[in-house]
């Protein structure tokens, strides 16, 4: 069965730095792979997705690439500020697929210290 | 814009008591799901429902049942709780007729079973 790897452990990142975050899948690349922010008691927020005929896609402060060879996704925020504090989840989703429900990592806690 | 909307924010139960979760979106979604999410386990899908009049189980069905009552909302219930559903549960809805096809969620039910 697939799986999806991200950083388990918590990612402490000083404010104004770039944070990158991984999300490593197994088996068959997906057709497109999204990103989520969790933050406490809250559900998650969709924030980007890309697709894998595209190798960057970005949104503000935001990046995202797709490595199908490496079967790999990062994340990256530059210009990282506290607020950007959270959980991110990481999610692929397979052409055909998705209406079945999409499988998540279990996310990299990010810490943007002052 | 409510978006997704789940109902009650918080419940305790004590084993072996019964009760529903709800769900509402507004965005016209024809796909929605639940899943629980617990520490070090990350999100699990528990069922979903791709379409209206159809519910199909996910990774951890067992001592849940849906039941899609119209397009708009998409209930939970536990039958006969137990401490090991102890979790947060999370909604979510998505418009899989145009993929890709991003998920919206809920802000979560906390659900204690002592």
């Amino acid at each position: 069965s697939q799986k999806i790897e991200q950083n388990s452990e918590a990612l402490n990142i000083q404010e104004g730095k770039t944070a990158t975050l991984t999300c490593n899948y197994t088996n068959y690349s997906p057709a497109y792979l999204q990103w989520y922010r969790q933050d406490p008691g809250r559900g998650p927020v969709f924030l980007l997705l890309i697709r894998e005929n595209e190798k960057e896609k970005r949104k503000e402060r935001l990046k995202v690439t797709f490595d199908t060879t490496l079967k790999q996704s990062l994340f990256h925020i530059t210009a990282s500020q506290p607020a950007d504090s959270a959980t991110y989840l990481c999610a692929p989703h397979y052409s055909g697929g998705g209406a079945d429900g999409l499988t998540f990592g279990k996310g990299t806690h990010l810490i943007i210290q002052p | 814009n409510a978006g997704v909307t789940q109902t009650p924010k918080f419940q305790v139960l004590k084993t072996g008591q019964s009760m529903t979760l709800q769900c509402a979106q507004d965005m016209n979604h024809n796909s929605m799901y639940w899943y629980r999410q617990d520490p070090g386990m990350g999100l699990r899908l528990i069922y979903y429902s791709a379409s209206e009049g159809t519910t199909d189980k996910g990774e951890v069905p067992n001592g849940y049942n849906v039941s899609r009552l119209n397009k708009r909302e998409f209930s939970l219930r536990l039958e006969s709780a137990a401490p090991s559903q102890t979790s947060v549960y999370f909604c979510a809805s998505s418009d899989t007729a145009l993929p890709p096809f991003p998920y919206t969620f809920g802000s979560g039910t906390r659900l204690t079973v002592v």
